[in-house]
């Protein structure tokens, strides 16, 4: 039962544009989102996260989306930078602890 | 500032042997998170404690595998009887608090258990 979907496995951009990272839910409880980046070897670390009572969530190059109607957020980061290239998480909660429901991720790769 | 520590990063074991995994978290934090991932797989949440306490094991296996966080020391993770399926990245994190609405967490590096 995967509460979370990331159904892109990769992603492949050219530096300087737009990445859009998308991320489907099936649980109408959840009532935060996060979006974790993850290099190889090492731990997830925290990038953005948007509360459900909001639609937008900005911070730097990175926008969080999202649409309650459509059980749908995505991820937009401009302009892509070689740097970004790893893998990209999406987490839901519903409780007032950090139990989170993670995708399965996708791969991005920015090329120079 | 010193983030998560978990040790051992790699571990290899045959099947039927102990795992212990240990993770101190970030200084100051008081909540400790397992995560579990599976190849190909995202993080599945495992288990949630606080100093003493066990708060949350709705994603723990009900055998082999315990989790404990005591008043001294660092949290460990320790799977029994280790079978191949149990061969995954092991991820903890912590927090300094409850974390009402946000659900940051600062993720460790992982300890990566092989069984042969």
């Amino acid at each position: 039962d995967q509460q979370v979907k990331q159904n892109s496995p990769s992603l492949s951009v050219q530096e300087g544009r737009i990445s859009i990272l998308n991320c489907d839910y099936t649980n109408s409880m959840f009532d935060y989102f996060l979006w974790y980046k993850k290099y190889p070897a090492e731990g997830p670390t925290f990038l953005i996260s948007i509360s459900s009572i909001k639609d937008k969530n900005e911070d730097g190059r990175f926008t969080v989306f999202l649409n309650k109607s459509a059980k749908h957020l995505s991820l937009h980061i401009v302009p892509s930078q070689p740097g970004d290239s790893a893998v990209y998480f999406c987490a839901a909660g519903g409780t007032s602890y950090g139990k989170l429901t993670f995708g399965q991720g996708t791969i991005l790769t920015v090329h120079p | 500032n010193a983030g998560v520590m978990q040790n051992p990063r790699h571990l290899v074991r045959r099947r039927g042997q102990e795992a212990r995994l240990r993770c101190s978290p970030m200084k100051g934090h008081s909540h400790v998170y397992w995560y579990r991932q599976l190849p190909e797989e995202g993080l599945k949440f495992m288990v949630y404690l606080q100093k003493e306490n066990i708060i949350d094991e709705s994603g723990m296996p009900k055998e082999r595998f315990s989790a404990e966080f005591p008043k001294e020391g660092p949290s460990i993770l320790r799977i029994q009887q280790v079978v191949r399926g149990d061969s995954a990245a092991y991820f903890c994190a912590s927090s300094p608090s409850r974390l009402a609405g946000t659900g940051e967490l600062f993720f460790g590096e992982g300890s990566r258990l092989t069984v042969l």
